[in-house]
């Protein structure tokens, strides 16, 4: 099936860093979603994206749309200690009833 | 509260056996999913319903098999054919089919190991 290329594969920051990660799609996509998951746990929707150029926030995290509607981009700013996770894009493709494609994740770590 | 459930949390296979997984949802969703995530692969579709009584194969549906007699319910058979089938295994719903752009939502997953 198709993927998302989704990087950088792992981050180590340290706390009150701003973050960003970003994901590419060869194929034009009409939905970005940017989830994260905690260790043992199942993702949890942070931020859904509708529209080329939109510009979203939840908190300190801010996700764009990009233009092309190839990419999307995660910012996360001033991070803490429990931004720890995994973060991952997914995407709708514009054409056909198919599923989300899903990247293969950002590995965060904070170092307090 | 809404949300989707998925039972058990931690589960044992002895090799040749089948297995099933469970994912009741209370979301009133039309679509399930199911999803195997290992170390470093992100999350792969094994089957995905849109309807009762309907259901579709994913990106690695070989092994595994699902019913859907209840809107709420989509159970996964992890079956004795699956050669590798210890993994992290995720449950989600939308309220439409995929062709809907609606976002997928989680259960907390089910760990499966092979004794």
């Amino acid at each position: 099936g198709q993927q998302l290329n989704q990087s950088p594969q792992s981050m180590f920051i340290q706390e009150g860093e701003d973050v960003s990660m970003n994901c590419t799609s060869s194929s034009i996509f009409n939905t970005w979603l940017w989830y994260k998951q905690d260790p043992g746990e199942g993702p949890v929707l942070l931020i859904a994206l509708y529209k080329a150029g939109e510009l979203t926030s939840n908190g300190r995290l801010t996700a764009q749309f990009g233009i092309t509607r190839k990419d999307s981009f995660l910012n996360i700013s001033a991070s803490i200690p429990s931004d720890v996770g995994i973060y991952f894009c997914a995407g709708h493709v514009s054409t056909g009833n198919t599923p989300l494609v899903f990247g293969k994740g950002t590995r965060l770590s904070v170092i307090a | 509260d809404g949300g989707i459930t998925q039972s058990p949390k931690y589960l044992f296979r002895k090799e040749g056996q089948n297995v099933t997984l469970s994912c009741e949802q209370n979301l009133n969703h039309d679509a399930m999913y199911w999803y195997r995530q290992d170390p470093g692969q992100g999350l792969r579709l094994i089957y995905y319903s849109q309807i009762v009584n309907d259901f579709q194969k994913g990106d690695i549906a070989e092994g595994y098999s699902v019913s859907r007699e209840k809107k709420e319910s989509f159970p996964l058979t992890v079956t004795s054919a699956q050669k590798n089938p210890t993994a992290f295994y995720l449950c989600a719903s939308s309220d439409r089919g995929p062709s809907s752009n609606q976002p997928q939502h989680f259960g907390d997953g089910t760990r499966l190991s092979i004794l």
